[in-house]
């Protein structure tokens, strides 16, 4: 019953290209309010992977980008290797709720 | 580097209140803002509250009653209470930097988190 919603899995080749979707309304990124997207590996805490919509921290692979358009955002994932299984994460903030919002998740599988 | 370290008991009896803190390293508390959040396999992942350097305080709405969030300056440690704990409040918690910047509030350094669990 996340408020925004992305596709429980995700799977690809090595060296494939996967997108996550994440889908939200007109109250969060319809509102124009950033999305920031978190990559968490089994066992660990979330990281920082995308800020405000596009932006890599230092260290993170240009292989990872994100998008935003309208009331979804997209985070892409071009040339997959086997580190990058984890779950992925969207966030925004939400005028409704006044406050932050997380995706459901999505599980990255590689083939 | 920024680290940031959960501690306190891993165990809480119903009704009873949860308190955690956080110990930044790397840097100092007086900087930015600072975050807790959880994460339960029925929930996923859920902001409690923020406290930025000043010592204001920001709840999430439909925590707020129970949720208190602190700083200790000098010890360059930030903590959580969560009053009246029920099994749902089963969760690893995590305490993390909060960046509120003209891209967006996200947050970019995080612990690595502590299971808390509800039983008696």
């Amino acid at each position: 019953q996340s408020v925004l919603t992305q596709p429980p899995s995700v799977s690809g080749a090595p060296g494939q290209r996967v997108t996550i979707s994440c889908t939200g309304s007109n109250s969060n990124i319809g509102a124009g309010f950033d999305v920031h997207w978190y990559q968490q590996l089994p066992g660990t805490a979330p990281k920082l992977l995308i800020y405000g919509n596009i932006n890599r921290p230092t260290g993170v692979p240009d292989r990872f980008s994100g998008s935003k358009s309208g009331t979804s955002a997209s985070l892409a994932i071009t040339g997959l290797q086997a580190e990058d299984e984890a779950d992925y994460y969207c966030q925004s903030y939400d005028s409704s709720l006044s406050g932050y919002v997380f995706g459901s998740g999505s599980k990255v599988a590689v083939l | 580097q920024v680290q940031l370290q959960e501690s306190g008991p891993g165990l809480v009896k119903p009704s009873e209140t949860l308190s955690l803190t956080c110990t930044v390293s790397g840097g100092s508390i007086t900087d930015y803002s600072w975050i807790w959040i959880r994460q339960s396999p029925g929930k996923g992942l859920e902001w409690l509250g923020y406290i930025h350097y000043s010592g204001s305080t920001t709840y999430n709405p439909s925590l707020q009653s129970r949720v208190t969030i602190s700083l200790d300056t000098p010890k360059n440690q930030f903590s959580l209470k969560v009053s009246s704990v029920t099994a749902e409040d089963t969760a690893v918690y995590y305490c993390a930097r909060h960046s509120p910047n003209h891209w967006g509030d996200y947050f970019d350094y995080w612990g690595q988190g502590t299971l808390v669990t509800v039983s008696s």
